[in-house]
């Protein structure tokens, strides 16, 4: 079974508009990570937020985390073409390994 | 800057075929990893590597091993090729077991 599940699945927006992304977890974990996979590529590192943090920015990109509910969030501000991707959260489990949820697929129309 | 370089990028086996998945980083990285991605499912974790030295199983280990040659190489082997290890092989590394992971690009492996 998957640590982290990714809501929504799927969702398509318009440029301009921010995009949010939902991950929820099931254990007590040491970080979470978010990742982008562009069609047919590998993955790529976003961003880091660790347990004892609760907001976090890079750029475009905001990340929360709440761990008395278990769920992070990514949110992706004034989005581009250029941001369509998976979007990966992945748990840092046990210290030694990741565990990445399905994903969610993100379509910015142009 | 090559990063996680993973060959070959495809590749098309017959069931009971063998073959050995290549991975390397340049970027002296002491953890390595091998994922699999199937549609709808994530990426999941075959075997990985928390130092040279030490190799440990994942989430789906079964048809697999691997070998971590030096702290540069990691390299993923099928024995017997089946059906069900039709996948998207991803390769990843870090420096420290806490921090975020580089990936290689892939090896799409068909069954047949």
């Amino acid at each position: 079974s998957q640590q982290g599940e990714e809501d929504p699945q799927a969702l398509s927006i318009q440029e301009g508009e921010n995009a949010t992304m939902n991950c929820s977890y099931k254990t007590s974990i040491n970080n979470l990570q978010w990742y982008r996979q562009n069609s047919g590529r590998g993955l790529v590192h976003l961003i880091l937020i660790r347990s004892n943090e609760r907001e976090k920015h890079s750029g475009r990109l905001r990340v929360t985390l709440d761990t008395s509910k278990k769920s992070s969030s990514l949110l992706i501000t004034a989005s581009r073409a250029a941001d369509t991707a998976s979007y990966f959260c992945a748990t840092d489990v046990q210290g030694n390994k990741l565990v990445f949820g399905a994903g969610t697929i993100l379509r910015v129309k142009s | 800057n090559a990063g996680v370089t993973q060959t070959p990028k495809f590749q098309v086996l017959k069931t009971g075929q063998s073959m050995t998945l290549q991975c390397a980083q340049d970027m002296n990285h002491n953890s390595m990893y091998w994922y699999r991605q199937d549609p709808g499912m994530g990426l999941r974790l075959i075997y990985y590597s928390a130092s040279e030295g030490t190799t440990d199983k994942g989430e789906v280990p079964n048809g697999y091993n691997v070998s971590r040659l030096n702290k540069r190489e990691f390299s993923l082997r099928l024995e017997s090729a089946a059906p069900s290890q039709t996948s998207v092989y991803f390769c990843a590394s870090t420096l420290s077991v806490r921090g975020g992971y580089t990936f290689g690009s892939g090896t799409r492996l068909t069954v047949v």
